[in-house]
């Protein structure tokens, strides 16, 4: 069972919206701050946003701020991230993780999900 | 932010030899309270998601071989693989999870000479 896939990626126009949504299984999803990662071809990994467990927090890199908006529906195990006013930069493919879960003396390895890709192009 | 900047972009080594990674921080990844540096390594292969390879800058995740080995504190880490071997090939990133705004260095990219 794959703990994290993500789902709605696509091809869309610059300016345009597009929903990503990630389904979890196999951990108890209300536990956990999730985050979102992007990677643009060929380029490296870049921070998109992180959402708390209950929701209540967001945070956002620089670059998304005020565009992107992560979102979590605690009863059906599924985070999402919805995307306005794409640009062309945007293009990437974009995961979903769980972060390292750490007690005092050790941690549990975070999850990653496959990644859905992202397509802006006119 | 924290900016994390890794040396140098890419690498070739030979196969048995060692391959070292550097990754600085803009400010200190030291969690003095607990004494824990919260930076790890991963490994990205093409197609793939990252794979976690070290934690608390210096502990290899489970399974992970020992030739991986991470070291630093506060500013500075290196990763370092001993005895490379050609399935290491890949891009490794540094990570900090100090702070909320989870940042990455841009790479090392590590090939066969």
């Amino acid at each position: 069972q794959v703990p994290l896939v993500e789902s709605g990626g696509g091809v869309v126009q610059p300016g345009r919206s597009l929903r990503l949504s990630c389904a979890a299984s196999g951990f108890i999803f209300t536990n956990y701050g999730l985050h979102w990662v992007r990677q643009a071809p060929g380029k490296g990994l870049e921070w998109v946003a992180v959402i708390s467990h209950d929701g209540s927090r967001t945070y956002y890199a620089d670059s998304v701020k005020g565009r992107f908006t992560i979102s979590r529906d605690n009863s059906k195990d599924t985070l999402f991230l919805e995307m306005n006013s794409l640009r062309i930069a945007d293009t990437a493919v974009y995961y979903c993780v769980k972060d390292l879960d750490c007690g005092s003396t050790s941690c549990n390895s975070p999850y990653w999900g496959q990644g859905t890709r992202v397509t802006v192009s006119s | 932010d924290i900016v994390m900047t890794q040396s140098p972009d890419s690498l070739a080594v030979s196969l048995g030899e060692r391959a070292t990674i550097n990754c600085k921080s803009s400010q200190s990844v030291l969690y003095s309270s607990v004494n824990k540096n919260y930076l790890t390594w991963y490994q990205q292969k093409p197609g793939q998601p990252p794979k976690l390879l070290i934690y608390w800058a210096s502990v290899r995740d489970s399974g992970v071989p020992e030739r991986f080995s991470g070291s630093g504190s506060g500013t500075d880490f290196t990763l370092t693989i001993s005895n490379l071997q050609a399935e290491d090939v890949a891009v490794y990133y540094c990570q900090q999870h100090f702070t909320t705004l989870r940042t990455f260095g841009q790479g090392t990219k590590v090939e066969i000479k």
